[in-house]
């Protein structure tokens, strides 16, 4: 098992610039989380989905952010246009129902 | 969702003391999960407490779920470098319930 796979790795973009972070879940998972994380604000679930629908999005910071997930092993957060206050590790985690989250190895993103 | 506090922040310790960190929450709570994060790495799990009063050990790791199921501790016994990271607790209700990591306790050892 592959387990939860995130790309790219490291993102480095400029203000205004759309920027796609991908992750493609564990197979056989039904939940799929996305995180960011800084130091000031610790861990943030974004927003999660169950069977590829968005079930809780409040996490979202606002407009700029969006997530889809367009079949069972794949999905995207887009943030469009990107600021440098974006600028953290995004991670995808993915789990059964009530099991535990396994993570990818994380998106760095820098926004100059 | 169910939310719990974790304390302290930060702990530096010198190599070979022992180590806490504690949940805590207002309501009852029906497991707590315990995860590390390793220093440019993700967070990996390490256990699942659910019943009132369980312990748990994994090698120099105690953890232990209040018998009113409102609190938990993670215990490190002679730490050791390898022990660096930040450890965070949660709670996993149906769905993703709870499930909020917040800054977790930053592990320092200084050898």
């Amino acid at each position: 098992d592959a387990g939860v796979i995130q790309s790219p790795r490291h993102e480095v973009t400029e203000m205004g610039q759309e920027v796609t972070l991908r992750c493609k879940p564990i197979s056989g998972h039904d939940y799929l989380f996305w995180y960011r994380q800084t130091m000031m604000r610790g861990l943030e679930l974004l927003i999660y989905f169950n069977n590829n629908v968005p079930i809780d999005d409040s996490g979202m910071p606002e407009d700029r952010f969006s997530a889809k997930m367009p079949n069972a092993s794949f999905s995207t957060l887009k943030i469009q246009p990107s600021e440098p206050r974006d600028s953290a590790v995004y991670f995808c985690a993915s789990s059964s129902v009530a099991e535990k989250l396994f993570f990818g190895s994380g998106t760095q993103l820098s926004v100059l | 969702g169910q939310q719990v506090m974790q304390i302290p922040q930060y702990q530096h310790v010198q190599e070979g003391e022992d180590f806490t960190t504690y949940c805590n929450s207002s309501t009852t709570l029906s497991n707590i999960q315990w995860y590390k994060q390793r220093p440019g790495g993700h967070p990996v799990f390490l256990i699942q407490l659910v019943k009132s009063g369980e312990v748990k050990k994994q090698k120099r790791l105690t953890f232990q779920f209040g018998e009113a199921k409102k609190n938990s501790s993670l215990h490190i016994t002679a730490t050791q470098t390898t022990d660096v990271g930040t450890y965070f607790c949660t709670t996993r209700g149906g769905g993703a319930d709870g499930l909020t990591f917040g800054k977790g306790t930053h592990l320092i050892i200084q050898p």
